[in-house]
């Protein structure tokens, strides 16, 4: 696979599940970032890694966890999610910071929390 | 605050006009400007990336300008297709990893 791609690209969960999305980039990109995008609203950053290091919290409840493994790979852990929570999740990554650098963005995560 | 601001919303054209979209942000200093292109359910993808230095980037029927010191932006898009139907968002990082994005604009070119 190329570019960067998500999965699952639907899920559906009750308020007290325990879930995870996962993104993976196929780039050799060293930045990875968590959007979420809502009817409406613009696209705004929650999460930003930098070489696997967290640089940008942009003061997002706990109930959602990041993980980024290597800098190939970043996960995002919901748990006891709230209906307003339901969202397009998107997962970009770029050679280093964004200030300088093209992100890619993948394909997105619908989610619809119960 | 940085801020950037989308108008129109929503710009329905004929097949074969050229258009232009708008974008304009409340601080001047900005590290860059990108455009992406937003298919319905769909990830971004960049169309256009113009650094701080530059006043324009072209690529195939887009041209896209910044002017930081008016805090503007614009998308031309010449001979539209209804191919190019779409949402196009602009974005721009005032610190080195935060794309603070506007809200779009809805483009539907009618065939």
């Amino acid at each position: 696979e190329t570019g960067v791609t998500q999965t699952p690209r639907h899920l559906v969960m009750g308020m007290t599940n325990k879930k995870s999305l996962k993104c993976e980039q196929h780039l050799g990109h060293n930045a990875m970032y968590w959007y979420k995008q809502s009817a409406k609203k613009p696209l705004e950053l929650m999460f930003v890694y930098n070489f696997k290091e967290q640089t940008e919290n942009n003061s997002v409840p706990s109930r959602f966890s990041p993980e980024c493994p290597n800098s190939s790979h970043l996960f995002l852990h919901l748990h006891t999610l709230q209906p307003e929570d339901s969202a397009l999740y998107l997962c970009a990554s770029s050679q280093e910071s964004a200030s300088t650098d093209t992100q890619y963005f993948g394909p997105g995560t619908r989610l619809t929390v119960l | 605050k940085q801020e950037v601001t989308q108008i129109p919303a929503a710009l329905s054209v004929p097949e074969g006009e050229n258009l232009v979209l708008n974008c304009s942000f409340t601080d001047s200093a900005i590290y860059n400007l990108q455009w992406f292109r937003q298919d319905p359910g769909k990830g971004l993808t960049s169309l256009l990336l113009i650094q701080s230095s530059q006043r324009e980037q072209t690529s195939g029927r887009l041209n896209a300008s910044l002017d930081k010191s008016s805090g503007r932006s614009t998308l031309y898009i010449a001979a539209s297709q209804p191919g190019d139907s779409a949402t196009y968002l602009c974005a721009g990082p005032w610190r080195s990893e935060k794309l603070v994005f506007g809200k779009g604009t809805k483009l539907t070119v009618n065939p």
